[in-house]
């Protein structure tokens, strides 16, 4: 059983390059999420998707999309990447609903030059 | 909003000493509490969790109870060893369909041997 799985790994862009991070998970999971882990601040929400069709805003959306592609595939892009980007980027998925347990990916290690 | 305070780290300990780390919540409601371990160079992963007041969660000789009378749910060990050495987050749920957790800052414990 995979759980959730990322790519890629690592990841090194110039200023104003895109990329597209994906995340897949393989738990019959409602709701999948995007966060960012930055040194002193914890983990921040960039986007979450409650159920397949839906995707929603949440603390630190700007500069990034998503597209919830099915029910296993949420993945996370950067159109015109920066600096302030570099961080790392972790997936999780839950059931929804009461269901709340989130379960993580191994996160993706990005560097923007 | 929902908010968490985490007790700020970091904390470095001997080997068999007795951990607490102290974690107070805002939330709407009657959330699910929860507390994550991120081990070195991996994604978080569930450490326990509580749903409802004066539960107690316990794993791998940790526990936490959910005290609703103080908005906490403080996270302890009687005897930490060298492999527990890790970051633990606090995080309450947002309750049925808020779909979302809060993340604290994170605890990096150090356990020397």
């Amino acid at each position: 059983n995979a759980g959730v799985t990322q790519t890629p790994k690592f990841q090194v862009l110039k200023t104003g390059q895109s990329m597209t991070l994906q995340c897949a998970q393989d738990m019959n999971h409602n709701s999948m999420y995007w966060y960012r882990q930055d040194p002193g601040m914890g983990l921040r929400l960039i986007y979450y998707s409650a159920s397949e069709g839906t995707t929603d805003k949440g603390e630190v959306p700007n500069g990034y999309n998503v597209s919830r592609l099915n029910k296993r595939e949420f993945s996370l892009r950067l159109e015109s990447a920066a600096p302030s980007q570099t961080s790392v980027y972790f997936c999780a998925s839950s059931g929804g609903g009461q269901q709340e347990t989130q379960y993580f990916g191994p996160g993706t290690r990005l560097l923007v030059l | 909003g929902d908010s968490v305070t985490q007790m700020e780290g970091p904390v470095t300990l001997s080997e068999e000493a007795f951990l607490t780390i102290n974690c107070t919540y805002t939330a709407t409601g009657y959330p699910s509490l929860f507390w994550y371990v991120q081990y070195p160079g991996e994604g978080l992963q569930l450490l326990l969790k509580a749903t409802k007041a004066d539960d107690k969660g316990s794993n791998k000789g940790f526990e936490a109870t959910y005290r609703k009378e103080t908005t906490s749910f403080h996270l302890e060990k009687g005897s930490v060893q060298v492999s527990d050495s890790a970051v633990y987050f606090c995080a309450p749920g947002g309750g049925g369909s808020n779909y979302k957790l809060t993340f604290g800052k994170g605890t990096l414990l150090t356990v020397n041997p």
